[in-house]
């Protein structure tokens, strides 16, 4: 009940195609769900973030889509470019703790 | 701002042996969170500590223990290694650990048992 699962497990884009993972989650409650980007050598960095009250959040080229009665959610990269290839990370969160489950992370790869 | 930093980069220890890492948190960042990277297992939270004090732990056997400073740095100890203890070790600071604030990883230690 404590996993979160990630798919694809690696994913690989022409420049300007749009990325989309997808993770799934079990315990109902999560509420926090965010999802980090970690480039080779370096630690995770936070991307964005959702809460379940909302079904999708925008920032930038970067959306969150959330289905909280799938207990799904999924991270779509538009204009995808070279630049964005790293490995993702969903996580999900209970309220008032950060002790994140992650979910195994997808590699991907922008191709130029 | 200076960001988390961890130190050291790269530890190569033998099984048995034990091994304390260190963190230093972004400046006024009171909650200090380590996790476990690897392979096959991802990334698995080990523990998270907020005014000195331990306020979650993941499932890591006790042979894993941290603590906390009251300036906020943050030590993990990891006692008679195996070589299953093989990772990244990251660690990452919030101002107070709440699930919203936004939770900055330092670069992590790459610990190499054998």
């Amino acid at each position: 009940q404590q996993q979160v699962k990630q798919s694809p497990q690696s994913l690989i884009v022409q420049k300007g195609g749009i990325s989309i993972i997808n993770c799934a989650y079990e315990n109902t409650a999560f509420d926090y769900f965010p999802w980090y980007q970690q480039f080779p050598g370096k630690g995770p960095a936070l991307l964005i973030a959702i809460r379940p009250d909302v079904s999708e959040k925008k920032e930038g080229r970067f959306t969150i889509s959330f289905n909280k009665s799938a207990k799904q959610f999924s991270l779509h990269i538009m204009d995808s470019q070279p630049g964005d290839s790293a490995t993702y990370f969903c996580a999900a969160s209970k309220s008032y703790g950060q002790n994140f489950v992650f979910g195994p992370g997808t590699r991907l790869s922008v191709l130029p | 701002k200076a960001g988390v930093t961890q130190t050291p980069r790269y530890l190569i220890k033998t099984r048995g042996q034990q091994v304390t890492l260190s963190c230093s948190p972004i400046s006024g960042h009171r909650s200090v969170s380590w996790y476990q990277q690897t392979p096959g297992q991802g990334l698995q939270f080990l523990f998270e500590y907020f005014s000195e004090t331990q306020r979650n732990k993941g499932n890591f056997p006790g042979r894993f223990s941290g603590r906390q400073f009251s300036n906020s740095r943050s030590e993990m100890n990891v006692s008679t290694l195996e070589l299953g203890d093989s990772a990244l070790y990251l660690c990452a600071s919030s101002l107070v650990g709440r699930d919203m604030e936004t939770q900055y990883f330092g670069p992590g230690t790459r610990l190499l048992v054998l």
